[in-house]
C-alpha cells in the first residue's frame, strides 16, 4: 500500500513570491493534516482538512492556506514568503476523525528554503 | 491551551543500558502518540495509545500512558545504536474524539553509543 507522498520534495523560492505544496494521502485515507518543522519552533499544527472542509487551522497568518479535493488530496499555498517560512511541510493522512483508532501517517515532506 | 513538555531534551545512552523519556500534557486528552524521526527523515509513527492504563511494546521500546496524571512515558530497554533518533510525543487536541490536531513536545534527542 503506498504511503503519503507529498510534492515537491525541495522547493526554493525568494521573499514576496508564493508557493503552493501538494499531498496525496494513502487510499482511503479522508483527513489531512499538516505541520510545518523548525528547529526553533518545532512541529506546529497548521490547518486540518476532512471531507473538503478545514476543520481546524493552528497559530498561523492569513499567508497560510490550504484546501482539499473531492479524491482527499490536498494543497497548501503560502502567499508572500518572508524568510521564517523556510521550514520541513509535512503532511500526514488518515482514515477519518471518527474512526476510533485514527493514526495518522506522515509524508516525506517538503523542504522549502526562502532566500 | 494545550501545552505538552517533553524530556529530557537530550539523552545520551549506552547501549545495553535502560531509560525513560517522559511526556506531560497539560489539558484533558485521550489519545497520544509517539513517532521517530530519523536526521532529514519523516516522522514514523511508534505507538497510539487511546486508554488510560493502555500499555505498548514494540521491540526495545514500551509506551504507558496514564491520562489521569497527563503523563506518557516511553521506556528504552537494553538500548542499541539503531535506536538512535529522535523522539516525538504528540497530543490529540480533542477529548472523546479525534480532531487531528496534534501539539508536539519539543522532541528527545536519543544518542546510544557503543
Amino acid at each position: 500500500k503506498a504511503g503519503v507522498t507529498q510534492t515537491p520534495r525541495y522547493l526554493i523560492k525568494t521573499r514576496g513570491q508564493q508557493v503552493t505544496l501538494s499531498c496525496s494521502p494513502i487510499s482511503g485515507h479522508r483527513s489531512v493534516s499538516w505541520y510545518q518543522q523548525t528547529p526553533g519552533q518545532g512541529l506546529q499544527f497548521l490547518f486540518e482538512y476532512f471531507s473538503e472542509t478545514q476543520r481546524n487551522k493552528g497559530n498561523f497568518p492569513g499567508r497560510f492556506s490550504g484546501r482539499q479535493f473531492s479524491n482527499s488530496r490536498s494543497e497548501m499555498n503560502v502567499s508572500t514568503l518572508e524568510l521564517g517560512d523556510s521550514a520541513l511541510y509535512l503532511c500526514a493522512s488518515s482514515l477519518a476523525p471518527t474512526v476510533s483508532y485514527n493514526e495518522q501517517f506522515f509524508g516525506p515532506g517538503t523542504r522549502l528554503t526562502v532566500l | 491551551e494545550l501545552k505538552v513538555e517533553q524530556n529530557p531534551l537530550f539523552l545520551s545512552m549506552q547501549e545495553g543500558k535502560n531509560y525513560t523519556i517522559y511526556c506531560n500534557y497539560s489539558t484533558t486528552s485521550d489519545r497520544l502518540y509517539w513517532y521517530r524521526q530519523d536526521p532529514g527523515k519523516s516522522l514514523e509513527s511508534l505507538f497510539v495509545l487511546l486508554s488510560n492504563g493502555a500499555v505498548k511494546q514494540e521491540g526495545r521500546l514500551m509506551a504507558s500512558l496514564d491520562t489521569k496524571a497527563r503523563l506518557s512515558t516511553l521506556h528504552i530497554t537494553a538500548a542499541v545504536h539503531d535506536l538512535s533518533a529522535t523522539y516525538f510525543c504528540a497530543v490529540d487536541e480533542g477529548y472523546g474524539g479525534a480532531t487531528n490536531k496534534l501539539i508536539f513536545g519539543t522532541g528527545t534527542l536519543l544518542a546510544v553509543q557503543p
